[in-house]
């Protein structure tokens, strides 16, 4: 059962603009999510997280919108760069007693120079 | 200093082999977690030690031991593989046991012949 669900396993954008990248999730006990990206043979690198008491957060080109009713979330990257080009993944956690992150399947993003 | 440290970097084994992986971090971070990605698929949860106890083990065969000697060290034991545990092993750790990011290592890429 995947609880957290990025449905486009790719995504291609032209340099300079928007990339949006989305993420879903069934449980309604995540109270925290976070994004992650990821280059070949690397480990994960963290690159924003937002709280459900918030609906937006913003760190410099990166942008977290939680829409918690729908129980979505997307990842606004802009202006988009060459060295964004990874696998983005979405993780979620919640108040379960444990720290447990639970991981989408990945979004692999490509910027078009 | 916001790094874990993983070694080795890539490990040959075989199905008779004893062998550990290593993860330090000196973030002072108290839950620390291993996870088993395989190609083109999410990083999947095995272990988590949450102030040097082992809190979450996600029904890991016990060919996996993993042990945390102290707070900025853990160490993954492995007996006994399978080709099939083939995978990318990566090391986390967050700052304490509710929701925080975690931070990864670049992984462990374990071939088991």
């Amino acid at each position: 059962d995947q609880q957290v669900k990025q449905n486009s396993p790719s995504l291609s954008v032209q340099e300079g603009r928007i990339s949006i990248l989305n993420c879903d999730y069934t449980n309604s006990m995540f109270d925290y999510f976070l994004w992650y990206k990821k280059y070949p043979a690397e480990g994960p690198t963290f690159l924003i997280s937002i709280s459900s008491i918030k609906d937006k957060n913003e760190d410099g080109r990166f942008t977290v919108f939680l829409n918690k009713s729908a129980k979505h979330l997307s990842l606004h990257i802009v202006p988009s760069q060459p060295g964004d080009s990874a696998v983005y993944f979405c993780a979620a956690s919640g108040n379960f007693g444990n720290e447990k992150l639970t991981f989408g399947t990945g979004t692999r993003l490509t910027i078009i120079p | 200093d916001t790094e874990v440290t993983q070694t080795p970097k890539h490990l040959v084994m075989g199905m008779t082999n004893k062998k550990s992986l290593k993860c330090e971090q000196h973030m002072g971070h108290r839950a620390m977690y291993w996870y088993k990605q395989k190609a083109k698929k999410p990083p999947e949860l095995m272990f988590v030690y949450s102030y040097e106890k082992l809190s979450i083990n996600e029904s890991v065969p016990s060919r996996f031991s993993p042990e945390c000697p102290n707070s900025s060290l853990l160490n993954l034991h492995l007996h006994a593989l399978q080709p099939e545990d083939s995978a990318l092993y990566l090391c986390a750790s967050s700052a304490w046991t509710g929701n925080t990011e975690a931070f990864f290592g670049q992984g462990t890429r374990l071939t088991v012949v």
